[in-house]
């Protein structure tokens, strides 16, 4: 039992370039989520998907696209890396059981575009 | 507009004292809340959380506090080990949200 995966865990691109961030879990979770950390910002939240075929924005949506896979998988699209985009990306995913809404996060892909 | 904060960037705090995370929310219709610990360069691991219903919940060294008339929750741990260090991010949700909202994080040093 892996839990929430990410791949890769670190990436260095060039402004204008694109790339995909994998996600997968195997605890059977409906929903999955990505955010970025930035220093001194906590985490913010990209996008999520509340369950499979679903996606829906977050705070920071802009310059990102999703994929819900299927259940186990959720993948983020830089389509045009920006500087402004290196951050620390983690992917998430919860059960939304009743009265419990923890989630569960992976270890993170360290962005850095120049 | 920040939701939820955490107005201490860092605390320090001596091994086997008490160590006290502070965390304030704007939004009353918050009804779960959570916190998280994270070490470096790994992923938040969910520590504890606490419905609104309650006022008080413990698990262990940890407990977390809700007083929701001032809109604001604290995280307790008792005693402080060396291992506590990390940054400690609080969190809430909305009833009937998938979502969470965390606050910026405060960075726990324990001292030996």
């Amino acid at each position: 039992n892996a839990g929430v995966t990410q791949t890769p865990k670190f990436q260095v691109l060039k402004t204008g370039q694109s790339m995909t961030l994998q996600c997968a879990q195997d605890m059977n979770h409906n929903s999955m989520y990505w955010y970025r950390q930035d220093p001194g910002m906590g985490l913010r939240l990209i996008y999520y998907s509340a369950s499979e075929g679903t996606t829906d924005k977050g705070e920071v949506p802009n310059g990102y696209n999703v994929s819900r896979l299927n259940k186990r998988e959720f993948s983020l699209r830089l389509e045009s890396a920006a500087p402004s985009q290196t951050s620390v990306y983690f992917c998430a995913s919860s059960p939304l059981l009743a009265g419990m809404r923890e989630q569960y996060f992976g270890p993170g892909t360290r962005l850095t575009v120049t | 507009d920040q939701q939820v904060k955490q107005n201490s960037p860092s605390l320090s705090v001596q091994e086997g004292r008490i160590s006290i995370l502070n965390c304030d929310y704007t939004n009353s219709m918050f009804d779960y809340f959570l916190w998280y610990k994270k070490y470096p360069a790994e992923g938040p691991t969910f520590l504890i959380s606490i419905s609104s219903i309650k006022d008080k919940n413990e698990d262990g060294r940890f407990t977390v506090f809700l007083n929701k008339s001032a809109k604001h929750l604290s995280l307790h741990i008792v005693p402080s080990q060396p291992g506590d260090s990390a940054v400690y991010f609080c969190a809430a949700s909305l009833q009937g949200a998938q979502k969470l909202v965390f606050g910026q994080g405060t960075r726990l040093t324990i001292n030996p």
